[in-house]
């Protein structure tokens, strides 16, 4: 099983600062990695398909990259409204796995 | 295209979880369909995917207790787990893959809390 392992695990950040999350899998798994949003009580909002390519109806301060096995998701000039979980998910190999996700706070 | 989980708000302990996820919207004839669950506060796990073929997929660790299955008349696809534990106390959800092949989830269900409890 491919390991994905996220850090950090909790980030307090505020408004209009940059964020970055990271994503390392325990092999390499090319660019099959995906990106996901879960704000409390909800079900999780893909973000970023295939390391980097974005999803029509995310903010384009959402950009992702990274390939083999360290990966990466930014979120330039952050919003009050980006509190939320973040999670990859890779779907190289089955089974597929996530990260044990990362949370943003907002101060 | 809408997802809807549905079953039981209860487990019991050794007995079976039993869920069907309704899609509407589009056809379930296509594409990847997915069981994910995520315990109380925890991360998220797949469990298991079923493809447009009826081919099925399941996750090593749960393997032995699942079966996913399909009803392509009505638009559903359902999720069995054997013999529950507190362990599988989570909130499940049901997602698809927009693709010929196991990849990312582009939709997903509200998600459904199954407390399993003696």
């Amino acid at each position: 099983e491919i390991v994905l392992t996220q850090s950090p695990d909790f980030q307090s950040v505020t408004p209009k600062e940059k964020v970055t999350i990271t994503c390392r899998a325990s092999q390499s798994i090319g660019t099959s990695l995906h990106w996901y949003q879960q704000k409390p009580d909800q079900s999780p909002k893909l973000l970023i398909i295939y390391a980097s390519q974005s999803i029509s109806g995310v903010p384009s301060r959402f950009s992702g990259s990274g390939s083999g096995t360290d990966f990466t998701l930014t979120i330039n000039s952050l919003e009050a409204e980006d509190a939320a979980a973040y999670y990859c998910h890779q779907s190289s190999r089955l089974p597929m796995t996530f990260g044990q996700g990362t949370r943003l706070e907002i101060k | 295209v809408q997802l809807q989980e549905s079953g039981p708000g209860l487990v019991k302990t050794s007995e079976t979880l039993a869920l069907t996820c309704t899609v509407s919207g589009g056809s379930i004839s296509t594409y990847y369909w997915s069981w994910i669950r995520q315990p109380p506060g925890e991360g998220l796990e797949w469990i298991g995917y079923i493809d447009h073929n009826g081919g099925t997929s399941y996750n090593p660790s749960l393997k032995s207790r699942v079966t996913i299955s399909v009803d392509t008349s009505k638009n559903q696809f359902s999720l069995k787990l054997n013999s529950v534990t507190a362990a599988d106390t989570a909130v499940y959800y049901c997602a698809r893959t927009p693709m010929s092949t196991y990849t990312y989830f582009d939709y997903w269900g509200q998600g459904t809390l199954v407390p399993v409890s003696s």
